[in-house]
């Protein structure tokens, strides 16, 4: 089973509040993302973050804000949260660093934690 | 950008047949595609993917075929079972690329349900 962790893994709030999503991985990889998946199922690319370097979906509010304390961790900030912040969020992680070719393909892979379900009310 | 077009978005088929997922993709630059499964409340997980240089791709009941030059790939999964019902989703990625967010761009989904 894949090691990607995140907590928690359910997360219900006011409007107006500010939370944060933390994950880990321990598969020793360098690139960790975060997805957004909405009501109807669609994941879409919120960022990127390899070796300090940020890559932002520009759809992507400033009231998100991933956090890296370390090569293990993508934590998601999320200021004055919306209603039409409530998703499914999925952090993952690969091997790969962006932008580079790396003739393993397994190193490609993206896997994924097991999502946090965040309720804006 | 990239943009990944699913179809159908619902599939139903007889336990034993087999079912096709088609993809298409926008950007030519594009160069790895891979599908995801994702049960009910679960993550998405990995079951095959296929690079541009490659045509086709089979893991046991499960195959990736790629035409590069009309930007599109399938999925094919022969003699299904209950346990193949899920939501499937392809993705597209430039594996040179470090613009945008280099995250995958993924299909809208297709529910797959194998009907005993």
């Amino acid at each position: 089973d894949t090691a990607v962790s995140q907590t928690p893994k359910y997360l219900v709030t006011q409007m107006g509040n500010d939370k944060s999503i933390k994950c880990e991985q321990n598969l020793g990889h360098d690139t960790m993302y975060w997805y957004k998946q909405d009501s109807k199922k669609f994941l879409k690319i919120m960022f990127s973050y390899n070796n300090k370097e940020l890559i932002i979906n520009e759809t992507v509010p400033n009231r998100f804000s991933p956090k890296s304390p370390d090569k293990a961790h993508l934590n998601l900030h999320i200021n004055s949260l919306e209603l039409g912040d409530s998703a499914v969020y999925f952090c993952a992680s690969s091997a790969k660093k962006p932008g580079t070719v790396d003739p393993r393909h397994s190193t490609d892979t993206q896997y994924f934690g097991p999502g946090t379900r965040l309720t804006v009310l | 950008g990239e943009n990944v077009e699913q179809h159908p978005s619902t599939l139903s088929v007889q336990e034993g047949d087999s079912a096709v997922i088609k993809c298409t993709y926008s950007d030519s630059a594009s160069n790895y595609f891979p599908w995801y499964k994702q049960e009910l409340g679960k993550r998405p997980q990995l079951i095959i993917d296929i690079r541009s240089n490659v045509g086709e791709k089979k893991d046991q009941r499960i195959a990736v075929t790629l035409n590069k030059t009309a930007k599109h790939f399938s999925l094919h999964i022969t003699e299904t079972q209950p346990e193949d019902s899920a939501v499937y989703f392809c993705a597209a990625r430039n594996l040179y690329s470090g613009g945008g967010a280099d995250g995958l761009t993924f299909g809208k989904g297709t529910h797959l349900i194998i009907q005993p």
